[in-house]
């Protein structure tokens, strides 16, 4: 069965800086994997994708995530963060049925 | 943008009370999901749904939880006797076709339970 690890429970970042969230997934087979945020009050919005092709995946939002097959890792980047940032991000992990699997999260903190 | 709405965004309840959440998903989706999250834990997949029946269901889905979808447009959950642990964010999603992997999800904003 896959399972996702996001090592970070929660990060504080500057606005300006830039923000990496880790992402590691266990799946036997290539993988399917996504990054959603959620606002408070917000439901699950998909930030990016990776299916398959180029490993580097751009999403919404300015963020891109890099998928590295030997380090079964799949993190997400966004080079500037802004306040608007502040959120929860969660990696996901599908395969050939019909759920996804999701990670604990990581609560991004935006300090001015 | 088309969008999964979720009714009630928050219901609390007394324990063994009968709860049902609703969603309306996206209109040409033809597959329906529940996941839900417990407050500080992963979001966990309950049940999927195609054709007027289930495709998939976790263990947590146990003979409490029943799918339904009564109309054309609604999906509903409904826990018969509510336990203190059935407390959480419920999550609704649909998609355009079969989880195969290559398929995304769009979720609602959730319906908090409270149970207690």
């Amino acid at each position: 069965a896959q399972s996702v690890t996001q090592p970070d429970i929660h990060i504080t970042v500057s606005e300006g800086a830039s923000l990496e969230l880790r992402c590691n997934y266990s799946y036997g087979a290539t993988p399917y994997l996504f990054w959603y945020v959620q606002s408070p009050g917000q439901g699950l919005q998909l930030l990016l994708k990776y299916f398959s092709g180029d490993t580097l995946v751009q999403g919404i939002k300015g963020f891109e995530a890099e998928f590295k097959r030997s380090q079964s890792s799949f993190n997400l980047r966004k080079p500037s963060v802004h306040w608007s940032d502040a959120a929860e991000y969660f990696c996901a992990v599908g395969a050939t049925d019909y759920k996804l699997s999701f990670g604990a999260g990581t609560t991004v903190t935006v300090r001015a | 943008e088309p969008e999964v709405t979720q009714t009630p965004s928050h219901q609390v309840t007394q324990m063994g009370q009968e709860v049902i959440l609703r969603c309306v998903p996206i209109s040409n989706h033809l597959y329906f999901y529940w996941y839900r999250q417990i407050l500080g834990q992963k979001v966990e997949f309950l049940v999927s749904f195609y054709n007027n029946e289930i495709s998939e269901k976790s263990e947590i889905f146990d003979d409490q939880f029943s799918v339904e979808r009564p109309d054309g447009s609604n999906f509903t959950l409904k826990i018969r006797s509510t336990k203190l642990e059935d407390s959480a964010m419920y999550f609704c999603a649909s998609s355009e076709e079969g989880f195969a992997g290559a398929n995304v999800l769009t979720f609602g904003a959730g319906s908090r339970l409270t149970v207690l």
